[in-house]
């Protein structure tokens, strides 16, 4: 089945450092969707990608498809202690028309003020 | 409020037991899906349901899980006989549109003792 992992699995930054976090499938995606779980919360939706090569960016957050729609990134810029939690990646299995997200593996972060 | 609930926010069971959990998604919202969360694990798609029918279910899914959602409203989740390796967050997601960012419920967090 498909496979998605991202690296590292945790990242410590000091306050005002950036940060990125790679995800890998192991299947080309129609979409690569990103998730923050803060801890002891639940995921919250941030943002799909759809287009190959697509960059999407929020305040400091910026968001790239790779071109063979099969790797993505989220880099940060300035961290901030709001910052904290895991990011998640997620891509759709086509075999499940769609419905299906495969979760990657996450990556933690912690910031030292 | 507009989100999604899920209730209980946490359950301590014995071994054997039964357990059922609710999730109310978000009125508008046809799709719900369940997934289950280990600790420092991304989620693991568990069902979904298309309103009130349930169109996929993971191979994590055993016999003894089961999950309903009559009327194509809320749904429920059961799981019979209860093992420590049930012991999990238990998440709960809806969405209006195939392949787009899902809206989590806080979870239910599951301890098997």
């Amino acid at each position: 089945g498909q496979q998605v992992m991202q690296i590292p699995q945790y990242q410590h930054v000091q306050e005002g450092e950036d940060f990125t976090t790679y995800c890998n499938s192991s299947t080309t995606l129609s979409n690569i969707q990103w998730y923050k779980q803060r801890p002891g919360g639940h995921p919250v939706f941030l943002i799909q990608l759809v287009k190959s090569g697509e960059v999407k960016k929020q305040k400091r957050l910026t968001f790239q498809f790779g071109e063979a729609k099969k790797n993505s990134s989220l880099h940060i810029t300035a961290t901030q202690t709001t910052d904290v939690g895991t990011y998640f990646c997620a891509g759709p299995e086509s075999n499940f028309g769609n419905e299906k997200l495969t979760f990657g593996t996450g990556t933690r972060l912690t910031i030292i003020p | 409020d507009t989100g999604v609930s899920q209730d209980p926010r946490h359950k301590i069971t014995k071994r054997g037991q039964n357990v059922t959990f609710r999730c109310d998604p978000i009125s508008e919202h046809n799709r719900l899906y369940w997934y289950r969360q280990t600790l420092g694990q991304g989620p693991e798609f568990l069902t979904y349901f298309q309103n009130e029918a349930q169109l996929e279910k993971s191979r994590l899914l055993s016999d003894r899980f089961s999950a309903e959602r009559p009327k194509g409203s809320f749904s429920t989740l059961e799981i019979q006989r209860t093992e420590q390796g049930d012991s999990a967050m238990y998440l709960c997601a809806s969405g209006q549109r195939v392949n787009y960012g899902y809206t989590f419920g806080s979870g239910t967090r599951l301890t098997v003792v």
